[in-house]
């Protein structure tokens, strides 16, 4: 079975924080991708990563870093935490897609909370 | 910008009965489709998924793909009250980027 864990199930902070999220997957996956998800907004993803120290911006890159130096694990960085930061945040891991496709497999989910 | 589009719902059924849930979307060259349940307050679980056009059956779930018509669905026989869920369709586009492109999900309601 994938697994996939996030380090914490909930977190608050307070406006102005440095936070950083950490995801890991066990399954040898190339890609790696996190996604905040607000009620009535579904998913949305904030960057994407194929590779040991490769990122690409996804739809909401805009307050957020991330960092990849092994492929297992991939963090997400809030450089000054915000109240509009406040969500749920979901890490997933995939094999690149082939013709049969391999999908997605998400963590539990970080619930963040700025205050 | 390519899309996948689900009525948000709620859809509401009665326990016992079959629910349609539906997902279209607009890329042609679209080549694998899944379905996931998340529970409220859980991460997205993977429950279904169909790459050639047709039906897929799971025990009580059942994958229908028609690309011709670019719509996918996803069909629960004998609901039952844990499956009140939101259910997202997700899709890869062509292009082979690696990225899914979910739909808002529709949730689904079922009422004992």
């Amino acid at each position: 079975d994938v697994k996939v864990t996030q380090s914490s199930r909930y977190l608050v902070k307070r406006t102005g924080e440095k936070v950083f999220l950490e995801c890991v997957q066990d399954m040898d996956h190339e890609n790696m991708f996190w996604y905040r998800q607000d009620p009535g907004l579904g998913l949305r993803l904030i960057y994407f990563s194929y590779d040991v120290k490769m990122k690409e911006k996804g739809d909401i890159p805009e307050g957020y870093s991330v960092s990849r130096e092994k492929k297992e694990r991939f963090s997400l960085i809030l450089e000054s935490a915000s109240t509009n930061q406040t969500s749920m945040y979901l890490c997933a891991s995939s094999s690149p897609p082939l013709l049969a496709g391999d999908t997605q497999y998400f963590g539990p989910g970080t619930r963040l909370t700025v205050l | 910008q390519k899309e996948v589009e689900q009525n948000s719902g709620p859809l509401s059924v009665p326990e016992g009965a079959i629910a349609s849930l539906n997902c279209t979307y607009s890329d042609r060259g679209s080549q694998s489709f899944f379905w996931y349940r998340q529970y409220s307050g859980k991460s997205p679980e993977l429950i279904m998924s169909i790459y050639s056009n047709g039906d897929k059956e799971d025990g009580r779930f059942t994958a229908q793909l028609n690309k011709a018509s670019q719509y996918v669905s996803l069909l629960i026989r004998d609901s039952q009250p844990s499956d009140s869920a939101t259910y997202l369709c997700a899709v890869y586009p062509s292009g082979n980027t690696g990225k899914l492109i979910f739909g808002q999900g529709t949730t689904l309601q079922v009422k004992p």
